[in-house]
């Protein structure tokens, strides 16, 4: 089962930039059919897609955040990375990286466990 | 978008008894359907998908159905841990799109 963990600052200053690592175990983050996405969650609230990248780079935003964000992989390391520039206190919010769960799907079956950032001077 | 809206926001449940939670799409998602459980301090965890098939080491309590715009999660006899909150997921289009949320509660 393939495993992921998010690192990253916790606290970031408003109109600075958020810069997230997803470190991905078990399974090579190469694999065809799979999107390495980010995902995350305000404080009490659901759950905002943000986006995807695939491991040859090709990426997708949600339309709502595209102007902030960025989304890069580097496979030598079985890494992918989120960037946020300009940040307001409303990305405070529990950061996941998560997995499909099968080839060409776009539900969840692999999820790391979160990692809170919150936005404060 | 696809708006996605779950009802009710908390269901409140004794253990032992059925839980039926809904999801509505603003406009048909087909079988593109997903539930997750999300319990505190902890990351979502995929309990069924294409509106009806359990994912892996899922429990047979759990069950989904419906499709177009209308999905029910029945629980059908609920147990301890299952007192958690519940998401539902389109993937029919992008941007993927969540529900807001059922809290079930024990009553």
């Amino acid at each position: 089962q393939v495993q992921l963990q998010e690192s990253g600052p916790g606290l970031v200053k408003p109109s600075q930039t958020l810069s997230l690592t997803c470190t991905v175990s078990g399974g090579s983050i190469s694999g065809d059919g799979y999107y390495w996405t980010w995902i995350r969650q305000h404080p009490g609230k659901g759950l905002e897609w943000i986006g995807y990248i695939y491991y040859t780079g090709g990426t997708y935003y949600n339309p709502s955040l595209k102007s902030q964000v960025t989304i890069s992989v580097d496979t030598s390391k079985n890494q992918f990375y989120l960037k946020l520039t300009s940040v307001t206190a409303a990305d405070t919010a529990v950061y996941y990286c998560a997995r499909n769960s099968d080839y060409g799907e776009t539900h969840f079956d692999s999820w790391g466990q979160g990692t809170l950032v919150t936005v404060s001077s | 978008d696809i708006v996605m809206t779950q009802s009710p926001v908390t269901l409140s449940v004794s253990p032992g008894e059925r839980a039926t939670l809904s999801c509505r799409a603003s406009q048909s998602v087909s079988s593109n359907l997903a539930w997750y459980q999300q319990k505190p301090g902890q990351a979502p965890r995929l309990l069924i998908y294409g509106a009806s098939t359990r994912a892996t080491g899922i429990p047979a309590r759990f069950s989904g159905s419906g499709s177009g715009t209308e999905f029910t999660l029945t629980i059908s006899s609920l147990q301890s841990e299952d007192f958690a909150l519940y998401y539902c997921q389109e993937y029919h289009r992008w941007p993927l799109t969540f529900g807001g949320g059922t809290k079930v509660e024990i009553k």
